[in-house]
């Protein structure tokens, strides 16, 4: 079935450096791939998606393009700030069906 | 557009019991899931009800149920509690089945600890 390999955390790093959290996933066919984040005692939040290959997300200074060939889909921001900890989820919706597959989550630690 | 609230935000409860959880969705929106969150996991899939009818559905056993009404709100009903069953529990909702553009609101979810 489908899923999703996230690297493990946390992820500490100080402030305005560069930040790369690490995905990959199994699926047929083509999926549509998303980052969440959720912050202490909230829900997800869509941070970027790309629904197809070489397609790039972005938002809030972060990117992650859909690499079809090496079947990543990896987090990417320049300068991370202290309001950036949180923990970000990579997630796959499958062709043809409507469910979220999300990875363990990685939780990132950002410091003054 | 008043987002997705869950309700309630905490809940203890006993082994063997049953238990209803709330979820208001986003206007408009015809489509809801449900997930169980572990700690220090991901979410895991439940179910899916798009237009009062469920249209899909995770690796859970029967004892899990939900129901969509036409206000938008909908339920998540779980019986004989087991220990495994705390989690968070997540709502989401959107315009279609699919997530569609915008994709799924979730809400902030419902802690749900069994002893």
């Amino acid at each position: 079935g489908d899923s999703v390999t996230q690297m493990e955390g946390p992820v500490t790093l100080s402030e305005e450096a560069f930040l790369t959290i690490n995905c990959t996933y199994t699926a047929t066919g083509y999926p549509s791939l998303f980052w969440y984040v959720q912050y202490p005692g909230e829900g997800l939040q869509l941070l970027l998606k790309a629904t197809k290959a070489d397609d790039k997300g972005s938002n809030k200074g972060f990117e992650a393009t859909y690499r079809k060939e090496t079947t990543s889909f990896h987090l990417e921001k320049g300068s991370v700030q202290v309001s950036d900890s949180a923990v970000y989820f990579c997630a796959l919706r499958g062709t043809g069906f409507q469910k979220l597959v999300f990875g363990t989550g990685t939780r990132l630690l950002v410091s003054p | 557009e008043t987002g997705v609230t869950q309700s309630p935000t905490h809940l203890i409860k006993t082994r063997g019991q049953q238990v209803t959880l709330r979820c208001s969705s986003q206007s408009g929106h015809n489509t809801v899931s449900w997930y169980q969150q572990a700690l220090g996991q991901g979410p895991q899939f439940i179910f899916q009800y798009y237009r009062e009818e469920e249209n899909g559905r995770g690796n859970f056993p029967p004892r899990f149920s939900g129901l969509q009404f036409p206000n938008y709100s909908s339920e998540l009903n779980v019986n004989a509690l087991e220990l495994d069953d705390s989690a968070l529990y997540l709502c989401a909702s959107s315009l279609d089945p699919t997530g569609g553009d915008y994709g799924y609101t979730f809400g902030s979810g419902t802690r749900l600890t069994v002893v």
